[in-house]
């Protein structure tokens, strides 16, 4: 069973880039799955921001895709997540997920990480 | 982007009940529709994926149904640990999309 871990910076500046790291255990990066990033504003929803493959494929949601990058590190096991130009309305939990193929659900979460946008 | 819409928004239950929460796409997506739970302060949860596939592990009282544009979660009896929030969500296309959530409450 695949385990994955966010980390990063839980405050981040009005205007600065927000950067969160989801560690792989237990499986590998560049198995046959795309691995994506979830958010969730307090007290809301689930918002997809995007996925990629470990062959460097991204897909990015269109209200986010200006500011987003997703990667990966393959030597390292982990994928990150950037999200330029924050404010406040990107204060939320952060979740990195596997998304299991072909049937494309996501079958297995990081206990996620709160991003807190403030000055 | 294809819009997901459930209902109720919230339900209040008892255990043993039999619930049932409905998921609506705004356009025809097969059967890419999964069902999550999410307990407070917790992950999302997978329980159904392609709209009626049981994710190993899950209690046989979950079942899922439909395909095109309305789905169904149905819980047989409901119980203690199942008091949570519900989401539908589509892996037909990208953006992937996700409903607004239905709390069930006691």
């Amino acid at each position: 069973q695949v385990q994955l871990q966010e980390s990063g910076p839980g405050l981040v500046k009005p205007s600065g880039t927000l950067s969160l790291t989801c560690g792989v255990s237990g499986g590998s990066i560049s198995s046959s799955n795309w691995w994506s990033w979830v958010r969730q504003p307090p007290g809301k929803g689930l918002e997809w921001i995007g996925e990629m493959y470990h062959s460097g494929s991204t897909n990015y949601n269109p209200s986010l895709k200006s500011r987003v990058t997703i990667s990966v590190d393959k030597s390292k096991n982990h994928f990150s997540l950037r999200l330029s130009s924050v404010t406040a309305a990107d204060t939320a939990v952060y979740y990195c997920a596997k998304v299991a193929t072909p049937q494309l659900h996501f079958d297995s979460w990081g206990q996620g990480t709160l991003v807190t946008v403030s000055s | 982007d294809i819009q997901m819409t459930q209902s109720p928004s919230s339900l209040s239950a008892s255990v043993g009940d039999r619930v049932t929460i409905t998921c609506r796409a705004s356009q025809n997506i097969n059967n890419y529709l999964n069902w999550y739970q999410q307990k407070p302060g917790k992950a999302p949860k997978l329980l159904i994926y392609v709209a009626s596939s049981l994710q190993s592990g899950v209690p046989s009282r979950f079942s899922g149904s439909g395909s095109g544009t309305d789905f169904t979660l149905t819980i047989s009896s409901l119980q203690p640990e199942d008091f949570a929030t519900y989401y539908c969500q589509q892996s037909y296309s990208t953006p992937y999309t996700f409903g607004q959530g239905t709390k069930l409450e006691i």
